[in-house]
């Protein structure tokens, strides 16, 4: 069964520091990753994709991966209060085209002021 | 991207009774999943909705118990038959668009409550 583990939390770190959250996975034929973010009450809405070894970086966040390891990574710089949510690691086994998402089983993140 | 539409949001139902979930997205897109998220818990794929045939469900969950029907590129629906308190739970509709990114675009959910 192919599994998507992630760190237990929940997470708590002070406005300002930088929040790590990590992902394995079990299936090394994965090919795309996603990190997801969803607020309390509400769906999950994807925050960073990414499909190749390294770094990638948008804004405050910065996905890495690295597929020997089957490790996968986000982080948040500046972290601020309002990205307070639960964090999803999805891992999609076949590609973009026609594989599924598995969901890890989520972080909780809370930055306090 | 693609925008998502549930229907009902919630629901409060009795044990026994069915209820049917509608899906409606936007845009055409290339394949439509169903997840359950129960309470505190993360997000589980129920089945993928197939164009014009039956459903591809996942391990542990059955047609019987969980018919869904997709006639056509946008829309489908899932039913919740013969409820019981165990299926209380968020019920998500998602889908991949036809840009193939990868990324699953989500309802709102639809969170029911058998008593």
């Amino acid at each position: 069964q192919k599994e998507v583990e992630q760190n237990s939390g929940p997470l708590s770190v002070p406005e300002g520091a930088i929040a790590s959250l990590n992902c394995t996975y079990s299936d090394r034929g994965s090919q795309s990753f996603f990190w997801y973010r969803q607020y309390s009450g509400k769906s999950p809405e994807l925050i960073m994709s990414i499909y190749s070894n390294g770094d990638k970086e948008d804004g405050r966040f910065t996905a890495q991966l690295n597929k020997a390891s089957q490790y996968v990574s986000l982080l948040i710089r500046d972290s601020q209060p309002s990205d307070s949510a639960t964090y999803l690691c999805a891992v999609n086994d076949r590609g973009t085209s026609y594989g599924k998402l598995t969901f890890g089983q989520g972080t909780i993140l809370t930055v306090h002021p | 991207s693609a925008v998502i539409s549930q229907k009902p949001s919630r629901d409060i139902c009795q044990r026994g009774t069915s209820l049917t979930i509608q899906c409606q997205v936007d845009s055409q897109v290339t394949m439509m999943f169903w997840y359950r998220q129960q309470p505190g818990q993360s997000l589980t794929l129920i089945a993928t909705a197939n164009q014009g045939s039956e459903a591809t469900y996942e391990s542990g969950f059955v047609i019987d118990k969980f018919p869904i029907s997709r006639p056509n590129l946008t829309f489908s629906t899932l039913t919740v038959s013969n409820m019981s308190p165990e299926d209380s739970s968020i019920y998500l509709c998602s889908a991949k668009t036809l840009e193939n990114t990868g990324e699953l675009f989500f309802g709102e959910g639809s969170r029911l409550t058998v008593l």
